[in-house]
């Protein structure tokens, strides 16, 4: 069964803490992404991989960066956390699209900056 | 400007009957479309895929059908239950193939 991996559920930081969201997927997919998702506003992409080392800004990636040392594992960082980062944030995989695979998430980090 | 549509953020229907929902987009050209299903404080998970070439899919008692002029695709739920009650999403390759965008998510409830 594949696998989306999220390290953490549940995430309380102060502001202008350093945060760490972990993510790993066990199915050899080239394409990583990392969304937020807000009430009325939908899912938005902050970053995506395409490949290890490789990043692209999304729709909002200010106030965040990312890294990708290995295939399987792409982390989202948030350099200091504000309040308005407080949100769902769901890491997703899939192979690459243009053959039109599918894209595979992980169960959400729910994280409140106080 | 690029955008995705559903057609009302949330549909209460009666157990048995079909639901439909509604995707448009403008300024998007995409190879194929999928649909989602969410369930609150959970990833989405992925239902089904319909690509520009074809003109429905079916999956037990799921049907999407994707009419590339109009630029819609409709989403049936037939003999709903109430463990359908979940929102769902559509999402379609950007132009440049790279990115999944995701429409807003109808929420459907199928009442007893």
């Amino acid at each position: 069964d594949v696998k989306v991996t999220q390290s953490s559920r549940y995430l309380v930081k102060r502001t202008g803490e350093k945060v760490f969201l972990e993510c790993v997927q066990d199915m050899d997919h080239e394409n990583m992404f990392w969304y937020r998702q807000d009430p009325g506003l939908g899912l938005r992409l902050i970053y995506f991989s395409y490949d290890v080392k490789m990043k692209e800004k999304g729709d909002i990636p200010e106030g965040y960066s990312v890294s990708r040392e290995k295939k399987e594992r792409f982390s989202l960082i948030l350099e200091s956390a504000s309040t308005n980062q407080t949100s769902m944030y769901l890491c997703a995989s899939s192979l690459e699209q243009l053959s039109g695979n599918t894209i595979y998430f992980g169960e959400g980090s729910w994280l409140t900056v106080v | 400007s690029q955008k995705i549509e559903q057609n009302s953020e949330a549909l209460n229907i009666q157990e048995g009957k079909t639901a439909t929902l509604t995707c448009n987009y403008t300024n998007y050209s995409p190879a194929y479309l999928q649909w989602y299903r969410q369930d609150p404080g959970r990833g989405p998970v992925f239902l089904l895929l319909i690509r520009e070439n074809e003109k429905e899919k079916r999956k037990e008692r799921l049907k999407v059908t994707f009419d590339t002029t109009l630029k819609q695709s409709l989403f049936h739920i037939t003999a709903s239950q109430p463990a359908d009650s979940a929102t769902y999403l559509c999402a379609l390759a950007d132009n440049y193939g790279q990115n999944f965008v995701f429409g807003p998510g109808t929420r459907l409830s199928v009442l007893p």
